[in-house]
């Protein structure tokens, strides 16, 4: 089974540029989490997607980052403008369903200069 | 708010003795927990979990201990080995339905 895969695996910009990130989740998993990993701390939810529907985007800054999910397949992530404090790895992970069956992409580090 | 918390940002274990890493969660409504383990450069990978309605549960040289009263689990790795080396995520969720809150992670080393 193939696993997650994400797009790039490392990206540095300039603050106030703008970014996407892609990813595509394992086949059949109708569940799609973006993660902010931070240097020195765990993983924070950014947003939940349920197929193509958004069922969880409470601590997404809607006023730069923005995500979407079309045909309930990959999904990209965008951020614009950037800030330095966005400095830090996102994380793609898919499950069949619920939170127990989780599974990480590699994730994308990004650095903002 | 920190609703899952790993106050040990690192631990240094010798080869072949006992890894004790350990997690407090503050939300009573957590119901499932389950530890990751990630290696650098790559994503979190799961590693084991634990029901809130079980005490214990065991997968060869890893068991987690959940103490509900005390919003306490732990996990032990027997015996450690160099190639456990990494850092170790505490992640819970509710009803296995709630996205996985995760802790800031512990970085454990195991010397040769």
């Amino acid at each position: 089974e193939a696993g997650v895969a994400q797009s790039p695996r490392y990206k540095i910009i300039e603050k106030r540029q703008s970014v996407a990130f892609w990813c595509n989740p394992i086949s059949g998993h109708a569940t799609l989490y973006w993660y902010q990993q931070i240097l020195g701390q765990g993983p924070k939810l950014l947003i939940q997607f349920q197929n193509n529907g958004v069922v969880d985007d409470s601590q997404l800054p809607k006023d730069r980052f923005s995500a979407e999910r079309l045909k309930g397949v990959d999904s990209t992530l965008k951020i614009q403008p950037a800030k330095l404090e966005d400095s830090a790895v996102y994380l793609c992970a898919s499950s069949l369903g619920g939170s127990r069956g989780y599974t990480f992409g590699s994730g994308t580090r990004l650095t903002v200069v | 708010d920190q609703q899952v918390k790993q106050n040990s940002p690192s631990l240094s274990v010798q080869e072949g003795r006992i890894s004790i890493l350990n997690c407090d969660y503050t939300n009573s409504m957590f119901d499932y927990f389950l530890w990751y383990k990630k290696y650098p450069a790559e994503g979190p990978t799961f590693l084991i979990s634990i029901s809130s309605i079980k005490d214990k549960n065991e997968d060869g040289r890893f068991t987690v201990f959940l103490n509900k009263s005390a919003k306490h689990l732990s996990l032990h790795i027997v015996p450690s080995q160099p190639g456990d080396s990494a850092v170790y995520f505490c992640a819970a969720t509710t009803s296995g339905n709630t996205p996985l809150v995760f802790g800031k992670g512990t970085r454990l080393s195991v010397i040769a």
